[in-house]
């Protein structure tokens, strides 16, 4: 099974700050990688898939890259609806998660 | 619109079975596989098992493989998540979640539509 490793695993931050959460795969998923939020007692929302591209109605201020083993989701300028739960996924073989990382408000 | 609808929140005994549901409508439910996702209380979230609803064709974690069953009626746009005999570590929240593809560089998959959840509570 491939492995997902998200950090941090937590992290404060102001509204208006750039928030990087990083994403590690255990092996080369080649960008079938995919960016969820969820808020408390909510389903997962879907943000980017394919490593970069941005779900239909999600803010241009959430950005996805990287390639191989390593990921990043990129929120530009934090805003109050942002403060969440966020979790990568792999889709190269079968579906595994990332633990979370939990944004909150500093 | 796409809608996934969940049964309700479960109470059961270690020992009895269930199976909780999830209908979808807005898409043509047999063109898109569909999947299920469990949350244990306070974690993160593990794919349990998929179908593809045209031909039942089903996928599943390792993790879960043997453990629940996965089943969808296209008669009535419906999957299903079933436990024959539940403990109380399958008490956690159940999520069903559409799979949609993308045909980029790659073929890409992620699931795009979720539903509520259904909230499984397995104690003595």
């Amino acid at each position: 099974d491939i492995q997902m490793t998200q950090s941090p695993s937590s992290l404060s931050a102001f509204v208006g700050d750039r928030v990087t959460i990083t994403c590690r795969a255990s092996q080369n998923v080649n960008s079938y990688l995919n960016w969820y939020q969820q808020k408390p007692g909510k389903a997962p929302k879907l943000l980017i898939y394919g490593a970069s591209a941005l779900q239909n109605a999600v803010p241009s201020r959430f950005r996805g890259s990287g390639s191989g083993t390593d990921y990043t989701l990129t929120i530009t300028s934090l805003q109050p609806e942002d403060f969440a739960t966020y979790y990568c996924q792999q889709s190269y073989s079968g579906w595994t998660f990332g633990q979370g990382t939990k944004v909150d408000i500093k | 619109e796409v809608l996934l609808v969940q049964s309700g929140a479960e109470m059961k005994k270690p020992g009895e079975s269930l199976k909780i549901s999830c209908e979808a409508s807005g898409y043509s439910f047999v063109h898109y596989w569909i999947g299920w996702v469990r949350q244990m209380p306070g974690k993160g979230l593990e794919w349990m098992a998929v179908i593809h609803p045209g031909d039942s064709d089903t996928r599943y974690s390792l993790s879960f493989e043997g453990q629940v069953t996965i089943s969808a009626d296209k008669s009535i746009n419906t999957a299903y998540l079933q436990w024959s005999s539940l403990k109380a570590s399958d008490s956690a929240m159940y999520y069903c979640a559409r799979r949609t593809y993308y045909y980029g560089s790659g073929t890409y998959s992620y699931f795009d539509f979720w539903g509520p959840g259904t909230l499984v509570t397995v104690s003595s």
